[in-house]
């Protein structure tokens, strides 16, 4: 079974910064894009970022181009967030998502998802 | 940039009974739309893609079809564990996005 096991959300000051990461198992991780999508509680879901499967592509939302950057390990079969010049709009729960690839005959989809890790930029 | 909305905000609905939720994207976007499924606390779930495919493991009373920049999920014969909030999300173009979602409730 694909597992998805999200570290490194808190608390930071505006201006801060902090590293997320999610680490998965359950199949070959080098095959898949993978992607950060977050939720402001009790609202909808924002795709954020995402990784393809070596490294080469990464892409961004508009709201966090500049500030974010995400990157993966693939031989720890680890994908990573580094948010910087965090902003109080920046809270939310991120969650790392597994793309679907050829099970679902494109890509750009989310077929699994880790359970998700708190990110709070208060003062 | 792609623009989904989604339609109604809440649906009350009664177990048995069924449910059609919309989504309506701002231009074209093929059959590149897909249906999630969350629950409270949990993390979303796949449920359709290619717009009218079921992930694997989702019940066929989920459906899902298109018209155009329309698209709908159906959901036959509600059950407990299907009152949630349920997104659409294009995969067409960036950025990708999601619809502001559904909330099925029990009427």
């Amino acid at each position: 079974d694909v597992q998805l096991v999200q570290s490194g959300g808190g608390l930071v000051q505006p201006g801060g910064s902090l590293r997320l990461s999610c680490a998965a198992s359950g199949f070959i991780f080098d095959d898949y894009t993978m992607h950060w999508v977050r939720q402001v509680p009790g609202k909808g879901l924002e795709w954020v970022s995402l990784i393809s499967w070596d490294g080469s592509k990464t892409e961004y939302a508009d709201s966090v181009k500049g500030r974010f950057t995400v990157s993966r390990d693939n031989s720890r079969n680890s994908v990573h967030l580094q948010m910087n010049s965090l902003r109080t709009e920046d809270s939310a729960l991120y969650f790392c998502a597994k793309d679907c690839g050829g099970a679902c005959l494109s890509v750009w989809l989310f077929d699994s998802w880790g359970p998700g890790t708190v990110v709070t930029v208060s003062s | 940039e792609i623009m989904m909305t989604q339609s109604p905000v809440t649906l009350s609905v009664s177990p048995g009974e069924s449910a059609t939720l919309s989504c309506r994207a701002n231009q074209s976007i093929n059959s590149d739309l897909a249906w999630y499924q969350q629950k409270h606390g949990q993390a979303p779930r796949l449920l359709i893609y290619g717009a009218s495919t079921r992930a694997t493991g989702v019940p066929a009373r989920f459906s899902g079809s298109a018209s155009g920049t329309e698209f709908t999920l159906t959901i036959s014969s509600l059950q407990s564990g299907d009152f949630a909030v349920y997104y659409c999300q294009q995969y067409n173009a960036w950025p990708l996005a999601f619809g502001g979602g559904t909330k099925v409730e029990t009427k």
